[in-house]
């Protein structure tokens, strides 16, 4: 069964450097999508992305973040200036048609702990 | 402002012990309503969408059933691996496709 696969599953770096996060959505699907998921909090929407350009982003997503899909496969989140509050599971997301009521399928996540 | 709220917020049941789980929400004209499980430090796997008042799906153990105003996770006769936190999403009524996610309830299935 086709499903959402992201690297590394835990990053850790030092606060103020520079990551990326990389997901491989489902393969026929168009719209994709970051959460995150802080330690016992609940799953928050940062952004969503459909025709290689973003649709909707929340508050969260700010100037030092962004995403790209550089490839026909391959779908990433940087974070340019990482603080420690970015700590937390970040998952990435796929649906196969950009309704708003399409399923959306989730990655296993990337942990990120910043020190 | 658009509110998934989940209950209980942990449930601890007997193998066996069958009992239902609450999201209730409160969005402007629904358009579909998610269920998903999550197990620790794993992502969220999809169970169910419902779509319309009414509407019920099953899946082995789990049956969802939507409201207007609410939708149920019931589980029957659960077992040990049923244990995972179940956690309920509505679409932003803004119109876009983000998901608004409850809480979730924490299920511990005990042999």
């Amino acid at each position: 069964e086709p499903e959402v696969t992201q690297t590394p599953s835990h990053q850790v770096t030092q606060m103020g450097q520079e990551v990326i996060l990389r997901c491989v959505p489902i393969s026929n699907h168009l719209y994709f999508y970051w959460y995150r998921q802080i330690l016992g909090q609940k799953v928050e929407f940062l952004v969503s992305f459909y025709n290689n350009e973003i649709s909707e982003k929340s508050e969260i997503f700010d100037d030092q973040f962004s995403v790209e899909r550089p490839d026909g496969s391959n779908f990433t989140l940087k974070i340019r200036s990482t603080k420690l509050e970015d700590s937390a599971m970040y998952f990435c997301a796929s649906s196969a048609l950009a309704g708003v009521s399409d399923t959306q399928y989730f990655g296993p996540g990337t942990r990120l702990t910043v020190l | 402002e658009d509110q998934v709220t989940q209950s209980p917020e942990a449930l601890r049941l007997q193998e066996g012990e069958s009992s239902s789980l609450n999201c209730s929400y409160t969005v402007s004209g629904l358009r579909g309503l998610f269920w998903y499980r999550q197990d620790p430090g794993k992502g969220p796997e999809f169970l169910f969408t419902l779509y319309s008042a009414g509407e019920e799906k099953e899946k082995e153990r789990l049956k969802a059933t939507l409201t207007k105003k609410e939708s149920f996770l019931h589980i029957t006769a659960p077992k040990p691996e049923d244990s995972a936190t179940y956690l309920c999403a509505v679409p932003f009524s803004g119109g876009y496709n983000k998901l608004i996610f409850g809480a979730g309830t924490r299920l511990a299935v005990h042999p």
